[in-house]
């Protein structure tokens, strides 16, 4: 069974940057596409980035455009979220998820704080 | 604001049947499959229905989905207290080339 861990999440400061990292059990990421998605506290479920199997397209929410990048390395089965220019509005668990449009699969969730 | 809009909140007694409805527009439900999902923070959410009414492997048939139109609703019966959770349509919107969900309903069993 296909599992997804994300790691990296922690607390930076307004303006700092982060790396968010996705490790599929198999390999999963040339063959599906896959996303980020997050959840604020009380809030509920926003995509924010979707990458191709094909790798040919990337997708980003408007919210979080020119400040964050989606990129995979298919050798080691792993998919990142490079964060910058973090705000507030930013804080949220973040899950790397697999699928085009329906995500049939989920990782449990890293937790990104930004706060000063 | 989402683009897609459910009801904060529904409720209904244990074994008892619920709808949760999903309205968007024909940029987004209207031409595109509707996902839902259930999600209790702190947990990894869960796909139950893909493709308007499909489930996936392992989805009970308590629950179900339909589309009409620019509107998709989940139904589900036999209601447990385990079904107590956060329910989210999702599907890709044309217009804005994203993925867009629901703000979300949140499902008391009483």
């Amino acid at each position: 069974e296909v599992q997804l861990l994300e790691s990296g999440g922690g607390l930076v400061q307004p303006g700092g940057s982060l790396r968010l990292s996705c490790v599929a059990s198999t390999s999963t990421f040339s063959t599906y596409a896959v996303n980020w998605v997050r959840r604020a506290p009380g809030k509920g479920l926003e995509w924010v980035s979707t990458l191709t199997d094909s790798g040919a397209n990337i997708y980003l929410a408007d919210s979080v455009k020119g400040r964050f990048t989606i990129s995979r390395d298919i050798s080691t089965n792993s998919l990142y979220l490079h964060m910058t220019s973090l705000r507030v509005e930013d804080t949220a668990v973040y899950y790397c998820a697999r699928g085009l449009i329906a995500f049939d699969l989920w990782g449990q969730g890293t937790l990104v704080t930004v706060s000063s | 604001q989402s683009v897609l809009t459910q009801p904060p909140s529904v409720s209904a007694a244990p074994g008892q049947k619920v709808t949760i409805s999903c309205s968007g527009s024909s940029s987004n439900i209207g031409n595109n499959y509707v996902s839902w999902y259930q999600h209790l923070p702190g947990t990894a959410p869960k796909l139950l229905i893909y493709e308007n009414n499909r489930r996936p492997s392992g989805i009970p048939d308590r629950f179900s989905g339909s589309k009409s139109g620019t509107s998709a609703t989940l139904g589900i019966t036999g209601l447990q207290t385990g079904d107590e959770a956060d329910y989210f349509c999702g599907t890709w919107d044309s217009s804005l080339s994203v993925v867009v969900f629901g703000g979300g309903t949140q499902l008391t069993v009483l």
